[in-house]
């Protein structure tokens, strides 16, 4: 039973460009959340997605960022015209059920030069 | 003030030393995550608590609801426990400490 899974590993932008970061969650796992990771900074939770619906998105600026969780296929976060300041680790969990162990994938590293 | 605050935020211990995170928080939650950061960056999800006690291994958990407060511990330490240790508190949702970076000499 593979573990979550998240690619790319590492993924680097030019200023302007968008970043497409992608999670498979465990099998079996509907629910789907996405943390950001700045440099020295804690974990910051962004948005919480169920299959096809988006639950919770407080955590996630509201220009540029996008997220979403199709019936088929991986949860896709997108960020558009990234800039200096979207450098960070990304990482994405999931859980079989909304208040279950949450299980991390190993995380994207964006590097926005 | 932060919601979740943990302490120590950095520790250094001798193997075999028993070692012990706090993390207090300010909000009303309906479970309490602690969760390990390796050095390569990689998060395992180590407890889920909502009260009382549990234990896997040399890692121990408590949580106390009344006094908003919750404990990790590790018995026996070892250099490969060195890590960044958080604590997440969830109601609506996760709420993440700063981290305890614990590192454990040879």
């Amino acid at each position: 039973n593979a573990g979550v899974m998240q690619n790319p590993r590492h993924l680097v932008r030019r200023r302007g460009q968008e970043a497409r970061l992608r999670c498979s969650p465990m099998k079996g796992h509907s629910h789907v959340y996405w943390y950001r990771q700045l440099p020295e900074e804690g974990l910051k939770f962004m948005v919480y997605l169920q299959k096809e619906n988006i639950i919770d998105e407080s955590g996630m600026p509201k220009e540029r960022f996008s997220a979403e969780f199709p019936k088929e296929g991986p949860s896709i976060l997108r960020i558009q015209q990234v800039v200096r300041g979207d450098s960070a680790a990304y990482f994405c969990a999931s859980s079989l059920l909304v208040l279950e162990t949450q299980y991390f994938g190993p995380g994207t590293r964006l590097l926005v030069l | 003030k932060n919601e979740v605050e943990q302490s120590p935020q950095n520790l250094t211990a001798q193997e075999g030393e028993f070692i012990t995170i706090n993390c207090s928080y300010s909000v009303g939650i309906s479970a309490l995550h602690w969760l390990q950061q390796h050095p390569g960056g990689g998060i395992v999800s180590l407890f889920m608590l909502s009260s009382g006690k549990k234990k896997h291994g040399r890692l121990i958990a408590t949580i106390n609801i009344q006094e908003k407060h919750s404990s990790l511990h590790i018995t026996a330490s070892h250099p490969r426990d060195s890590a960044v240790y958080i604590c997440a508190v969830r109601d609506d949702k996760i709420i993440f400490g700063k981290g305890t970076r614990l590192h454990i000499l040879p």
